[in-house]
C-alpha cells in the first residue's frame, strides 16, 4: 500500500544553517505530496504542497520539488531559525486519506 | 482562510466516563471530517473518516464503539471516547476537508485526554 518514509530525527542545527529534510514515498497513480508543521501541543499546519510531477511546492521559505524519478519530495530552507523548531510531517493523497510519515523533529539552536 | 475549531484542547476524565470531542469548521463547509490519534513522539495514525450525515468509516483496528463518531452537519463532527481508560490517555486531532477545495484539508489544534 501507499506510504512515506522520513528521516529520523532529531535534527539539529545552528540558527542561518540550511535545512533538508529527507521524505520519500511509495503510492499508485499520481499522488499530491504534502509537508506539515506541528509546534508542541497543537495540531498541524500545511507548509506547502505539490500535486503533480515536478512541481515545486513553496511557502516563501520553506520548498519541496515532487520528484517522480526518486519518488520524492524533500523539505528544504536556505536559513533555519530558532522559530523553526517544532515536528516536519511529509505527507501524501491518493485518495480521499492523508497519509503521514512518522515526523522528523528539527531542533534549531542559537 | 478555512479554519477548524476543536474543543476542548485539554481534558482530564476519570476511568469509564466519557468525553465529547468537537470539532468545527467555522467559515466553510466540511463535507468530510477526519479523526486522528497521536502517541508521544510518533505520526498521526487515521482513526476514522466521516462524511456529513453519514456513518463514519473507521480504519482497521478502531473499535468503532469505544469511539463515536457523529458527523451532524456540515460544519461540526464529534469524536466520543466512551468508557474511557487509561490506555486511551493520548492527542487527538481532527481535519476537516471541503469538496470545493483539492486535498484542502485543515486541522484542528487537538485535544489532549488524560484519562486517570
Amino acid at each position: 500500500g501507499d506510504s512515506v518514509t522520513q528521516m529520523e530525527g532529531p535534527v539539529t542545527l545552528s540558527e542561518e544553517a540550511f535545512l533538508t529534510i529527507n521524505c520519500t514515498y511509495t503510492a499508485t497513480g499520481y499522488p499530491s505530496l504534502f509537508w506539515y508543521v506541528q509546534y508542541p501541543g497543537e495540531g498541524l499546519q500545511l507548509l506547502l504542497k505539490a500535486t503533480k510531477a515536478d512541481d515545486k511546492g513553496s511557502n516563501k521559505v520553506f520548498e519541496a520539488t515532487y520528484r517522480k524519478e526518486t519518488t520524492s519530495f524533500h523539505l528544504e530552507k536556505g536559513s533555519v531559525q530558532v522559530s523553526d523548531s517544532a515536528v516536519y510531517f511529509c505527507a501524501l493523497g491518493n485518495t480521499d486519506k492523508l497519509i503521514f510519515g512518522t515526523g522528523t523533529r528539527l531542533q534549531v539552536f542559537p | 482562510g478555512a479554519v477548524v475549531s476543536q474543543h476542548p484542547s485539554r481534558v482530564i476524565c476519570k476511568s469509564g466516563t466519557s468525553v465529547k470531542i468537537e470539532c468545527r469548521s467555522l467559515d466553510f463547509q466540511a463535507t468530510t471530517m477526519f479523526w486522528y490519534r497521536q502517541f508521544p513522539k510518533q505520526s498521526l495514525m487515521l482513526m476514522a473518516t466521516s462524511n456529513e450525515g453519514s456513518k463514519a468509516t473507521y480504519e482497521q483496528g478502531v473499535e468503532k464503539d469505544k469511539f463515536l463518531i457523529n458527523h451532524a452537519s456540515l460544519t461540526l463532527s464529534t469524536l466520543t471516547v466512551t468508557s474511557a481508560h487509561p490506555e486511551d490517555s493520548s492527542f487527538y486531532i481532527c481535519s476537516a476537508r471541503s469538496a470545493g477545495i483539492m486535498y484542502g484539508y485543515t486541522f484542528g489544534s487537538g485535544t489532549r485526554l488524560t484519562v486517570v
